[in-house]
C-alpha cells in the first residue's frame, strides 16, 4: 500500500513537500507517479520517478517548480512543489505504476494541500 | 502532448442500463490506455489496463475495447455502486494525460 502524509495549509509563495510511504512490495521495482486533482476538477498527471535510481520526468507545466525524490531506506517517495499559488490547491495523489501494463494499480489516499493567504 | 477527449462529460442512467463512455486520442496510442473509476472522497481505482484487460477483482460487467485513437468503456448492467466518475488515461508518451472525466449519475 501507499500511505501519504497529512493535509497541509500553505501561504502563496511557500513550498510543500508531500510524502508517500510504500509497504508490502519491493519499493525499487515500481515507478511512482504523482497526480493532482483541484476541487471539483479532473485528474492531472504531474510526473514520474524511478525509485531505483531517482530518475524523473515532469510534466512541462510543473517544470522548475516540482521535485520528486525518494528515500530508499524508508521506501518513501516525496513530491515537493514550490512557489505555491492558489491554483495549486488540490488533492495530491501518489500512484504505483504496474510495470507489466503501465497502469496505476495502487494509489495513496491523497493529501489535501490548501494554498491561502 | 497527446490530448484525450472523453465523452460524454456526464450522463444519467438507471440501474440495469447499459452505459458506454468513449475516449479519443489526438494521435495513435496503440493500446496504451487505462480506465479508472473514482468515487467522491476516494482515490481513483483501476478498472481496465492495456485498453481491454480487466483488472483483477473488477466485476465482469465492465468491459473495454479500442486501439489507436478510439476507445470505449462499457458497463453492461449498471449497478448502484457504479455511480461514480470515470477517467481514461493514456500512457503511450509523456506527459501521460487523462480524459476530462465522465460523471455517471442516477436517473
Amino acid at each position: 500500500q501507499l500511505v501519504q502524509s497529512g493535509a497541509e495549509v500553505k501561504k502563496p509563495g511557500a513550498s510543500v513537500k508531500v510524502s508517500c510511504k510504500a509497504s508490502g512490495y519491493r519499493f525499487n521495482n515500481y515507478y511512482i507517479h504523482w497526480v493532482r486533482q483541484a476541487p471539483g476538477q479532473g485528474l492531472e498527471w504531474m510526473g514520474i520517478m524511478d525509485p531505483s535510481d531517482g530518475g524523473t520526468t515532469y510534466a512541462q507545466k510543473f517544470q522548475g517548480r516540482v521535485t520528486m525524490t525518494r528515500d530508499t531506506s524508508t521506501s518513501t517517495a516525496y513530491m515537493e512543489l514550490s512557489s505555491l499559488r492558489s491554483e495549486d490547491t488540490a488533492v495530491y495523489y501518489c500512484a504505483r505504476e504496474k510495470v507489466v501494463n503501465h497502469a496505476f494499480d495502487i494509489w495513496g489516499q491523497g493529501t489535501v494541500v490548501t494554498v491561502s493567504s | 502532448a497527446i490530448q484525450m477527449t472523453q465523452t460524454p462529460s456526464s450522463l444519467s442512467a438507471s440501474v440495469g442500463d447499459r452505459v458506454t463512455i468513449t475516449c479519443r486520442a489526438s494521435q495513435g496510442i496503440r493500446n496504451d490506455l487505462g480506465w479508472y473509476q473514482q468515487k467522491p472522497g476516494e482515490a481513483p481505482k483501476l478498472l481496465i489496463y492495456a485498453a481491454s484487460s480487466l483488472q483483477n477483482g473488477v466485476p465482469s460487467r465492465f468491459s473495454a475495447s479500442g486501439s489507436g485513437t478510439d476507445f470505449t468503456l462499457t458497463i453492461s448492467s449498471l449497478q448502484p455502486e457504479d455511480f461514480a466518475t470515470y477517467y481514461c488515461l493514456q500512457n503511450n508518451g509523456y506527459p501521460w494525460t487523462f480524459g476530462q472525466g465522465t460523471k455517471v449519475e442516477i436517473k
